[in-house]
């Protein structure tokens, strides 16, 4: 089945404390990309990626790290979490290359407390 | 400036009528594709239907319709004979064909009443 898989669904943590986001899609998507969403403010992207070594800052990258090691996988870190993370997190994917036609596909999504 | 603008926050509907959601946008490309999505209770994002620039009809997926009104840089969605499941959160989405970004709006809460 085609997916994009993030782990974990729900995370509790404290601040400062490193944690990892997994994400993987098994569409061979080329673009993924993070959001955040938070009441009000509608989904808010935080970095994206168009190509395996590739990545650039969304709207909001403030506090988050990714990588792009492989095309598969995009994982999201945050080094010293704060409580104004605390959020609901996705992860998508979608084909490159000028296909504006293409839509994203999403994640179950992470939602984050952090103490 | 906002690329993607939902100006209703919340909408009420009743059973079995029929609901806009509305959803402008701005953009100076000339290709682009509109997207909507539906988030429930439960938080999943549901890609819903596709408009893109070039389109000369609208968009159709079952109950699910676009009002694609190029000029006036609006792609409102239709949802026909309200269902209690259509209750959710509604997205609208744009996406540059020369930036290939996607940008979100904020939202529309649609609640559906028996």
């Amino acid at each position: 089945e085609a997916q994009v898989t993030q782990n974990p669904r729900y995370l509790i943590t404290v601040t400062g404390k490193k944690l990892t986001v997994t994400c993987s899609q098994n569409m061979n998507h080329e673009y993924m990309s993070w959001y955040r969403q938070d009441p009000g403010l509608g989904l808010r992207q935080i970095y994206y990626s168009m190509n395996v070594e590739v990545t650039d800052k969304g709207d909001v990258p403030e506090g988050y790290k990714v990588s792009r090691k492989e095309k598969r996988n995009f994982p999201l870190i945050l080094e010293s979490p704060s409580p104004n993370q605390t959020s609901l997190y996705f992860c998508a994917s979608t084909v490159q290359g000028g296909a504006y036609n293409s839509p994203l596909h999403f994640g179950n999504g992470t939602r984050l407390t952090v103490t | 400036a906002q690329k993607i603008t939902q100006t209703q926050p919340g909408m009420f509907v009743q059973e079995k009528e029929a609901v806009t959601l509305d959803c402008t946008y701005d953009t100076s490309d000339p290709s682009y594709g509109l997207f909507w999505y539906k988030q429930p209770s439960s938080g999943e994002m549901i890609f819903l239907i596709y408009q893109g620039s070039y389109d000369q009809q609208n968009a159709t997926e079952g109950r699910y319709s676009l009002n694609f009104q190029k000029a006036r840089k609006s792609a409102n969605l239709v949802i026909s004979a309200s269902q209690l499941g259509d209750s959710a959160m509604y997205f609208c989405a744009m996406r540059e064909g020369w930036s290939n970004q996607f940008y979100f709006g904020t939202g529309t809460s649609l609640t559906v009443i028996p």
